[in-house]
């Protein structure tokens, strides 16, 4: 089955520092990734919108700025938190979606980030 | 835009009993519908899927969904539950085409506790 993977797993960072999560399709080409955040308790939210080999396509109300997306590669999206502060802690999913079957989304295990 | 509302936020229920978690959407367009499961400190899993056809659809360890359209529900059932089943339950929607094909618009979850 198509599997997608995450890394870090976790990770603590200090504030105003920023991190990079990786989000890789495996076993397949992944022309479309999503990034979604999941607070404690609640669902997960859509973020953006990853197309290989052009800009990512924002939600309203997530800074594009803030949230940097790269999807250089068909089988790998980056998310760098640039400047990340306490309020940025959450649990951001990736999935990915193929070619053959377009109507589903895979989706990676997740990344914890807290930012002290 | 499409919403999802499912109904309980929380479901205990002993070994062996049925089970149902309720899921309904709004949408102006024709939709797909998806439940997810979402085991702790794991990524989402593809529990089922509707698109097209049949009304009962049948997924992975033992669940199924009807989709009604004109109760706009799609609630997820299994006959028999097993403690392995605990877990938070995703129903999503995405819309069959336009600008938001393929994004998927997610209920609050449904956390399901199975009791020995």
């Amino acid at each position: 089955g198509a599997v997608v993977s995450q890394h870090p797993s976790r990770v603590i960072c200090k504030s105003g520092t920023s991190v990079k999560i990786e989000c890789r399709s495996l076993d397949f080409q992944a022309t479309t990734m999503f990034w979604y955040r999941q607070f404690p308790k609640q669902s997960l939210m859509l973020m953006a919108t990853s197309n290989e080999g052009s800009k990512a396509t924002y939600e309203q109300g997530v800074e594009k700025d803030k949230f940097l997306i790269n999807h250089a590669s068909l089988t790998l999206s980056t998310l760098t938190v640039t400047s990340a502060h306490p309020e940025d802690s959450s649990f951001y999913i990736c999935s990915a979606k193929t070619g053959g079957n377009w109507e589903t989304q895979y989706f990676g295990p997740g990344t914890r980030l807290l930012v002290l | 835009a499409q919403s999802v509302t499912q109904l309980d936020s929380q479901v205990p229920v002993f070994e062996e009993a049925p089970v149902e978690l309720r899921c309904n959407y709004s949408s102006s367009v024709s939709v797909y519908l998806f439940w997810y499961v979402q085991y702790p400190n794991q990524g989402l899993q593809l529990l089922l899927k509707y698109l097209s056809g049949s009304t009962l659809v049948k997924g992975i360890n033992g669940f199924e969904a009807e989709f009604n359209k004109s109760q706009t529900s799609f609630h997820l059932r299994k006959p028999s539950v097993h403690i392995s089943d605990t877990a938070e339950y995703f129903c999503a929607v995405t819309e069959s085409g336009g600008t938001s094909y393929g994004k998927l618009t997610f209920g609050q979850g449904t956390i399901l506790t199975v009791h020995p």
